[in-house]
């Protein structure tokens, strides 16, 4: 089956910092990958997307590269700010499920910047 | 425009009573999926609806059901709670509900069974 593996958080950084969240998976298919964020109190958001190998997703500073040779959709920001703070989901969507639009979501990490 | 709304916001139930949990699309999306989401963890996938069929279900007992409306409006149902139901529980909409549309999520319901 189909799973997400995120690094371990929370994640606590300084504002201006690199910041890196690491997202490998599983897929029995050909997923599209996607990172979502979630604010407090608010529902996901999509952040970017990638759908095939070599692909690089990014918005608002954010990018993330899919790489099939290593089954990773890492997060990279090269100057995070405090506003980034929130919950980041790595997840995926497996072509091959069928007709439904499922998505598999790792549980999530957690960073805060400080000021 | 308004995004997916739904209702209500927070809720609190004892074990083996029913719950009802509603979310409103955003206008012109055809499709529903519910996702329940456990404090710690990411959102897992239930149910998805499309033009009033369901879709897709995912591994979760027969006490969770669901229906979309003909204004493409959805219900979760979940009979014979357990403290295990305690969760956020997510709704999101597309336009036709295909694979890599946007999902575009509510800010969910959060049901606390006691």
């Amino acid at each position: 089956g189909n799973s997400v593996t995120q690094m371990e958080g929370p994640v606590t950084l300084s504002e201006e910092a690199f910041l890196t969240i690491n997202c490998t998976y599983t897929a029995t298919g050909y997923p599209s990958l996607f990172w979502y964020v979630q604010y407090p109190g608010e529902g996901l958001q999509l952040l970017l997307k990638a759908t095939k190998a070599d692909d690089k997703g990014s918005n608002k500073g954010f990018e993330a590269t899919y790489r099939k040779e290593t089954t990773s959709f890492h997060l990279e920001k090269g100057s995070v700010q405090v506003s980034d703070s929130a919950v980041y989901f790595c997840a995926l969507s497996d072509l091959r499920t069928g007709s439904a639009r499922q998505l598999t979501f790792g549980s999530g990490t957690q960073l805060t910047v400080l000021p | 425009d308004a995004g997916v709304t739904q209702s209500p916001t927070h809720l609190i139930k004892t074990r083996g009573q029913h719950v009802t949990l509603r979310c409103s699309p955003i206008s012109g999306h055809k499709s529903v999926s519910w996702y329940q989401q456990v404090l710690g963890q990411g959102p897992q996938f239930i149910f998805q609806y499309y033009e009033k069929e369901e879709r897709g279900r995912g591994n979760f007992p027969d006490r969770f059901s669901a229906r979309q409306f003909p204004n493409y409006s959805s219900e979760l149902n979940v009979n014979a709670l357990l403290l295990g139901d305690s969760a956020l529980y997510l709704c999101a909409s597309s336009l036709e509900g295909f694979t890599n549309e946007k999902l575009f999520f509510g800010s969910g319901t959060q049901l606390s069974v006691l």
